[in-house]
C-alpha cells in the first residue's frame, strides 16, 4: 500500500463548517508537508510539520502529527466555498538521501457547498 | 513571489514521438524534481536532482527518459519514444534545501499522447 494514504477520499460539506482530512504514513519522516492542487493546476504548499512537533497552526489551518500511530489530520476551519480543492498529505522520510523526495498520499477532495 | 514556471502548459504529441518538457525553477533553489500526476490521482515521484546529477528516480523514470539542467536556469524532462501511458500532468518542483522545506511546484505540462 501507499505511504500516504489520506481519508476519506470525498468530503462535501456546507460553508461555514470545519473539515479534517486524515493521513497515514509508514516510514519515519523528518517532516509531514499538507498541499493544495485546485483542479488543473500545480499544487501549493500549506503547511510543514517536523516530527518533533505534535500541532501546528497557521489561519484557518491546524495539522497534528502522531508519529506514534505514523498520522496525522488536517483541520480547516470555517470553511469557505474557495477552499474546494484536493488535499494532499507527503512526507518527507528521515533517511531519503540527499534530495529527499517527498512522497505523496492519494488525496481528499473536498468539496465545499455555498 | 517567485515561482516555478513550466512550458507548455499542454503538449499533444503523437506515440513514438520524443517531447521536452521545460521549467524554470525558482533561481536560488537548489534541489530540482518531477512528479506526475494521471488524471487526477496521486502524484508520482519521477526524479530528483541536485548538483547537476540524478539524485534518486522511481521505477517510473526508465531509459525513456531523462533530465538535464543545460544552463544555471532551466530543467527539462525528455521522454525519448512516448507511449499512450505517459499521458499524464508532468510537475517539475524545486526546494532551497534538501528536507524540512517545502516543494513549489509549477503549474504543470498537461502531456497528450494520441
Amino acid at each position: 500500500s501507499q505511504q500516504g494514504e489520506e481519508d476519506p477520499q470525498a468530503l462535501s460539506i456546507q460553508e461555514g463548517e470545519n473539515a479534517t482530512m486524515n493521513c497515514s504514513y509508514k516510514t519515519s519522516i523528518n517532516n509531514l508537508q499538507w498541499y493544495r492542487q485546485n483542479s488543473g493546476r500545480g499544487l501549493v504548499h500549506l503547511i510543514l510539520i517536523r516530527s518533533n512537533e505534535r500541532e501546528k497552526h497557521s489561519g484557518r489551518l491546524r495539522v497534528t502529527l502522531d508519529t506514534s500511530k505514523k498520522s496525522s489530520s488536517l483541520l480547516i476551519t470555517a470553511s469557505r466555498a474557495a477552499d474546494t480543492a484536493s488535499y494532499f498529505c507527503a512526507t518527507d522520510a528521515e533517511y531519503g538521501g540527499a534530495t529527499n523526495k517527498l512522497i505523496f498520499g492519494t488525496g481528499t477532495l473536498l468539496a465545499v457547498q455555498p | 513571489e517567485p515561482e516555478v514556471t513550466q512550458t507548455p502548459s499542454h503538449q499533444v504529441t503523437q506515440m513514438g514521438q520524443e517531447v521536452i518538457l521545460r521549467c524554470v525553477p525558482i533561481s536560488n533553489h537548489l534541489y530540482f524534481y518531477w512528479y506526475r500526476q494521471i488524471l487526477g490521482q496521486k502524484v508520482e515521484f519521477l526524479v530528483s536532482f541536485y548538483n547537476n546529477e540524478i539524485s534518486e528516480k522511481s521505477e517510473i523514470f526508465d531509459d525513456q527518459f531523462s533530465v538535464e539542467r543545460p544552463d544555471g536556469s532551466n530543467f527539462t524532462l525528455k521522454i525519448r519514444s512516448t507511449k499512450l501511458e505517459d499521458s499524464a500532468m508532468y510537475f517539475c518542483a524545486s526546494r532551497l534545501q534538501g528536507y524540512n522545506s517545502p516543494l513549489h511546484f509549477g503549474n504543470g505540462t498537461r502531456l497528450t499522447v494520441t
